[in-house]
């Protein structure tokens, strides 16, 4: 079946302790992303990737990592998180030659908690 | 970046067709029409797109007016099940594939 896992889904963290929220899509997708929603703010974008070893921020990034080792992988790294990094994540991937066309999947979340 | 105009919230009885709207006057003309919609705790799922022509898939309808500054998404029959919030996003045009997510129609469905 094709998707794009994340994990964990919930996760309760203290302040400054650095962890990683891991990204991975089986469908060959050249483009990854991954989004924050927090209420009344909406889904906003806090980096993405064109493909392996090319990424770049979106609206978005401060206080948070990425990288593009592998196609398939796009982890999430907060290297030391604060309460306001809590929020509900969001990686999504998708193909650059049908991006018009097929849009973006999404996977089920990561519920991030900062003490 | 092109922005769209949606309600904030629409009332639909079950099994009737619901019409959600969208307004996207600054729209370019290499801008496709994408809609998505988010079930509450899940990511968002994408539903359909459009570039000109009205367009048709098992999920829904998609038409747009003939000058591309609007678009209706129909749900021929709601359910239960597409109680969701309902984003409509101009994506794609000039090589752009940041998917920017205004605030969406939340749709009820009234049994």
């Amino acid at each position: 079946e094709a998707q794009v896992t994340q994990n964990p889904r919930y996760l309760i963290t203290v302040t400054g302790k650095k962890l990683t929220v891991t990204c991975s899509q089986n469908m060959n997708h050249e483009y990854m992303s991954w989004y924050r929603q927090d209420p009344g703010l909406g889904l906003r974008q806090i980096y993405y990737s064109m493909n392996v070893e090319v990424t770049d921020k979106g609206d978005v990034p401060e206080g948070y990592k990425v990288s593009r080792k592998e196609k398939r992988n796009f982890p999430l790294i907060l290297e030391s998180p604060s309460p306001n990094q809590t929020s509900l994540y969001f990686c999504a991937s998708g193909s650059l030659s049908g991006l018009r066309v097929d849009g973006y999947t999404f996977g089920s979340g990561t519920r991030l908690t900062v003490v | 970046d092109a922005k769209t105009t949606q309600p904030n919230s629409m009332e639909s009885n079950e099994e009737e067709p619901v019409h959600l709207p969208c307004n996207h006057s600054t729209i370019s003309g290499t801008d496709y029409i994408h809609w998505y919609r988010q079930l509450p705790s899940q990511g968002p799922e994408y539903v359909i797109h459009g570039l000109t022509s009205n367009v048709n898939n098992r999920m829904a309808s998609l038409a747009i007016a003939e000058d591309r500054k609007s678009s209706t998404l129909i749900l021929h029959r709601a359910t239960l099940r597409d109680a969701a919030v309902y984003y409509c996003i101009l994506f794609g045009g000039a090589g752009s594939y940041q998917l920017t997510f205004g605030k969406g129609t939340k749709l009820s469905v009234i049994p």
